[in-house]
This record gives C-alpha cells, structure tokens and sequence, in this order.
C-alpha cells in the first residue's frame, strides 16, 4: 500500500558531524513532505517541509531533499549539536481524498555522541 | 505566546474507568486533531474536527469519543479504558484544512491504565 518509511531506526554522530536522515515514500502522486522532530517527552515540532515542485529546500541547519525519480526523502542537519538528540519523522500529506492526513513514517533516533 | 496547551500531561486511570484528556489552543485555529502515539510508533490520527464539523478515521474505535464545545477547547473521552489504550495522546492544530498547512502540536497527554 502507500506509505512513507525511513531506512534506518538508529543514527549515531558525532557532535559536531552533519546528519543525514532519510525517508523513502512509495506514492509518486504525493506533493508535500514534512520534517518533524521529537525529543522525549514532547510532541512533535515542525522543522521544514518541500512541496514536490522542488529539489532542495534549506532552512537554518538544516536541508531538506527530494528525489522525486526514487521517491527519497531526506534531512540534513549541519554542526549536528546535543539538542539535536530527537526522533525525526518524516510524513507526507496526500491531498485529493485525505486532506487532513498526515502519512507518517517510522521516525529515526538520532543519538548525538559527545 | 500562543500554543496548544494539554493537561494533564500524565493521567493514571484504573481498567474500564472514564478518561478525559482535554487541549486548548490560543491559536485560533479552525481545524482540531487527536492523535494517539505508542513508544517508539509515528502518531496515529483518531479524529478531527474542522470547526464544529466532526470526522473520525474509520479505524478508530468506538471507545474513543471527542468533543469540541468551542473554537479554543477540545475533549478526548475514553469511555472505557483497556490496557492497550496506554499511550501518549497529542492534539495538534492547523489554520485551515488542506494539506499545506502546518500541524502545530501540544506537549502531549501520557495516559498510563492499570
């Protein structure tokens, strides 16, 4: 079925070190992407989004990509800092009949190691 | 600053005892959202309201009810708790309904059954 999915539950790096995150969705149709982080205890807090007119998206830290050709997602975090420690999911929102629904995906931990 | 306020933020309730949760918003948003997270799960959308307009996500169950007396407050029951059922409970806002604009979450509900 359609769905947004991330690669890898874990990632570890270094203070310091960029982040990547990544995100693969399966419905070629979608048309906005979204980044949310979570850090413990909290709901989720938007970080950017992209609209599928565009390739790249920067924000402050932070980029987001879309390859629309393999339906990748991904989040870059630059100088990746201990407040950076989160879940980050990514969810897709999917006009025509499901205005309001967000399609979420795993969502990665990403651990920042001192 | 305007937000999205839960309370309480951790609710302990006894087996088949009625619950309710209950989120405000100084946003002035027309569109309200529920969501029900598991550890380590992306949110999962019960219901929502666009104004007075209630719509409820055809999984959600019947034990799960909510209300919105007001443009500023909204009420998630839970009339019958079951184990399963312990989860933390976001709402969430939007300006308008459509797949362009931002969700704006609130800290979250940790509904604890015993």
């Amino acid at each position: 079925g359609e769905s947004v999915g991330l690669h890898l539950p874990t990632l570890s790096v270094q203070e310091g070190d960029n982040s990547i995150i990544n995100c693969a969705y399966s419905n070629s149709a979608s048309d906005y992407f979204i980044w949310y982080k979570q850090e413990s205890g909290k709901g989720p807090q938007f970080i950017i989004d992209i609209r599928s007119n565009m390739d790249k998206r920067q924000g402050q830290r932070v980029t987001v990509l879309l390859n629309k050709t393999v339906k990748h997602l991904s989040l870059q975090i630059a100088a990746t800092q201990p407040g950076d420690s989160a879940v980050y999911f990514c969810a897709e929102n999917q006009d025509e009949d499901s205005n309001y629904q967000l399609i979420w995906g795993a969502g990665t931990k990403l651990i920042i190691k001192p | 600053d305007a937000m999205v306020i839960q309370n309480p933020r951790y609710q302990v309730t006894q087996f088949g005892k009625p619950v309710t949760l209950s989120c405000s918003q100084t946003l002035n948003h027309n569109v309200m959202y529920w969501y029900q997270q598991k550890s380590s799960q992306a949110p999962k959308l019960l219901f929502h309201y666009y104004d007075k307009d209630f719509n409820n996500e055809a999984d959600t169950p019947d034990n799960f009810q909510s209300r919105r007396p007001n443009t500023s407050f909204c009420f998630l029951d839970i009339r019958s708790p079951g184990l399963g059922d312990a989860a933390m409970y976001l709402c969430a806002t939007s300006r308008e309904a459509g797949h362009l604009y931002e969700q704006y979450f609130g800290p979250g509900t940790r509904l604890t059954v015993t």
